[in-house]
């Protein structure tokens, strides 16, 4: 049960896009598209952004797109706004039905 | 509206016990899987355990097994965690969050369960 690899922070301007990346291994992402994205703001509960690896919950913004290879799985983000600046955890379905997160992004808009 | 409010987090002494709540509304939770997810204090989110449906299946990190016991009331529409013999590193804001079999659907805002001596 060692947490996913995702890059401690990533960056953008308004307007561009961004990936984050989601590595694990062929215990987990590798194994299984049940890979989700949360968005953290500061003091606020999280909210799930995608849903098995490429799903898009009602209500959230088709800038938000996921996708996966191999072992690794991957947040993009198009049409960088202000209000995307948050933390990003991807979450994994693994081994012995438990589930594994990464150890979260901090996305800053400049 | 789905809701979800937690409850019983606090000040407890290593090795002590503590037993959240989790008040359930806004849906049937006998429908749900449904699980606790852990983010200590400037750190990263840490699932902790689910629970299926109607009980009968209960899954757990590697780091609370034999500590921590999940379980769900659904005629009181309640999700509960008993957690026993807590360490220092157990410190964390604890989140009731509907699902689990494959993500996290909705969260309750959390509480704060501190072990110090």
């Amino acid at each position: 049960q060692s947490a996913l690899t995702q890059p401690a922070s990533v960056s953008g301007s308004p307007g561009q896009s961004i990936t984050i990346s989601c590595t694990g291994t062929s215990s987990d992402v590798g194994s299984s598209n049940l890979v989700s994205w949360y968005q953290q703001h500061p003091g606020k509960a999280p909210k799930v952004m995608i849903y098995e690896t490429t799903q898009r919950p009602s209500g959230v913004s088709n800038r938000f797109s996921g996708s996966k290879s191999g072992n690794t799985a991957s947040l993009t983000i198009s049409g960088l706004q202000a209000e995307d600046e948050a933390d990003y955890y991807c979450c994994s379905f693994a081994g012995g039905s438990t589930l594994v997160f990464g150890g979260g992004t901090k996305l800053t808009v400049l | 509206e789905v809701q979800l409010v937690e409850s019983g987090g606090g000040l407890v002494q290593p090795g002590g016990s503590l037993k959240l709540s989790c008040a359930a509304s806004g849906f049937t939770l006998s429908d749900y899987w449904m699980s606790w997810v852990r983010q200590a204090p400037g750190k990263g989110l840490e699932w902790v355990a689910k629970i299926n449906d109607d009980g009968s299946e209960k899954y757990y990190v590697d780091s609370v097994k034999g500590r921590f016991t999940i379980s769900r009331d659904n005629a009181k529409n309640s999700l509960y965690l008993q957690m026993n013999s807590l360490r220092v590193e157990d410190t964390a804001l604890y989140y009731c969050a509907r699902g689990g079999k494959s993500y996290f659907a909705s969260w309750g805002q959390g509480t704060l369960v501190t072990v110090s001596s």
